[in-house]
């Protein structure tokens, strides 16, 4: 069955621009995750959603956001580009709570 | 909130030796336990995870063991191959009041399995 899908799996924007990165979770997986990977900080969770409605949220500024829609694939916008929001974004997807999160390739985002 | 902290940050092991990776966190209400391999350019990848009524979990060459107690929880890989080679991360989950939950991670350990 097909894995976690995540789009584009490249990304170069410059300064001040927004950009929307796309995930599709494994078909029958309602919670979709996101996180952002870098050499600094790890792994930090951003938010998450089940059935359309974000459940949690990360320490990150208003400037990172997301949306899920009816068929789970879910989309994660960051307004007003900053340098520091270079990184590989990640979405995990999990068919229920605890359950063996999956991971897509990511999304490399250089902001410029 | 949670926290996790890993330990070593690099490993370095000779092939067909063990290697243990160690993770404390903070937050006693913490119920689930993932570790996850990510190889260089690649995906993380979950290799085992342990939930918090059980004291012990085995795969093969790869076994998790959880301490409540003392909060820690470590990874054993056994007879240890070059292909083990990776960025491994434990990570701890806790139920949030909304509903689901999230996973907060170690800051990971570079294995190297030298031959």
């Amino acid at each position: 069955k097909a894995g976690v899908t995540q789009t584009p799996r490249y990304l170069i924007k410059t300064r001040g621009q927004q950009v929307t990165l796309s995930c599709s979770p494994i078909s029958g997986h309602r919670s979709v995750s996101w996180y952002q990977q870098t050499p600094g900080q790890g792994l930090q969770f951003l938010f998450e959603y089940f059935s359309e409605t974000q459940r949690n949220k990360g320490n990150f500024p208003g400037r990172f956001s997301g949306r899920q829609f009816s068929n789970s694939r879910s989309e994660m916008n960051v307004s007003t580009l900053e340098l520091g929001d270079s990184a590989l974004y990640l979405c995990a997807s999990s068919r229920s709570v605890n359950y063996g999160y999956t991971f897509g390739s990511g999304t490399r985002l250089t902001v410029v | 909130g949670e926290n996790v902290e890993q330990h070593p940050s690099t490993l370095s092991v000779q092939e067909g030796d063990s290697a243990v990776i160690k993770c404390t966190y903070s937050d006693s209400a913490s119920n689930y336990f993932p570790w996850y391999k990510q190889e260089l350019g690649k995906r993380p990848q979950l290799i085992i995870d342990i939930r918090s009524n059980v004291g012990e979990k085995k795969d093969q060459r790869i076994a998790v063991t959880l301490n409540k107690t003392a909060k820690h929880f470590s990874l054993h890989i056994t007879e240890t191959q070059p292909e083990d080679s990776a960025v491994y991360f434990c990570a701890a989950s806790i139920d949030l009041a909304g509903g689901g939950n999230k996973l907060t991670f170690g800051t990971g350990t570079q294995l190297k399995v030298e031959l």
